[in-house]
């Protein structure tokens, strides 16, 4: 079984710039989530999709931040415009409904903000 | 409330020991209380989880007390390994809702050889 694949593995840019990450999840797995990980913290939940519905985005800046998992498979977050305290590790994970307790989580995009 | 506190920060223990880390919450809500642990560069991984029905759970020389009066739960590695040095994350959801996990702050293992 194929893990949760996510792209690119490292970015730098410099502040007030765009960035997107891109998750696929595991075949089959209906809930999809985007953590944030600042270094020395465990992750915080930014968003939560069941299918391609939100269901959690209460910790999402929604000011910059924001995200879409079209067709309830593949999902992009985007940080528009970036600031230096978003420099950290991006990690999504999907599980296999939302009453399915084991998060697989992918190895996480580390973006450093200049 | 809806904090799970985790310590120690960081704990050195040697090849063969016992490495405990402990948690604490506040919900009352929570029931589901798993354990992740993370190598560098890599996402967290599953490692145990326990629901309030039990007080204990072992898998292999991982074991999970809980402590449902207190609100604490911990983790305890038996015979810890030079392969167990990462960082441990407790964490916490609810069945209600949307199981939204709620991790600690983590804890960095180093297992001397």
């Amino acid at each position: 079984e194929a893990g949760v694949a996510q792209s690119p593995r490292y970015k730098i840019i410099e502040k007030r710039q765009s960035v997107a990450f891109w998750c696929n999840p595991i075949s089959g797995h209906a809930t999809l989530y985007w953590y944030q990980q600042i270094l020395g913290q465990g992750p915080k939940l930014l968003i939560q999709f069941q299918n391609n519905g939100v269901v959690d985005d209460s910790q999402l800046p929604k000011d910059r931040f924001s995200a879409e998992r079209l067709k309830g498979v593949d999902s992009t977050l985007k940080i528009q415009p970036a600031k230096l305290e978003d420099s950290a590790v991006y990690l999504c994970a999907s599980s296999l409904d939302r009453g399915g307790n084991e998060q697989f989580f992918g190895p996480g995009t580390r973006l450093t903000v200049l | 409330q809806q904090q799970v506190k985790q310590s120690p920060q960081s704990l050195i223990v040697q090849k063969g020991g016992i490495s405990i880390i402990n948690c604490a919450y506040e919900n009352t809500a929570f029931d589901y209380f798993p354990w992740y642990q993370q190598f560098p560069g890599k996402g967290p991984a599953l490692l145990i989880a326990i629901r309030p029905d039990v007080s204990e759970k072992k898998e292999g020389r991982f074991t999970i007390s809980f402590n449902k009066s207190a609100k604490q739960f911990s983790l305890h590695i038996m015979d810890s390994q030079p392969g167990d040095s990462a960082t441990y994350f407790c964490a916490a959801s609810s069945d209600t809702g949307f199981q939204k996990l709620v991790f600690g702050t983590g804890t960095r293992l180093l297992v001397s050889p």
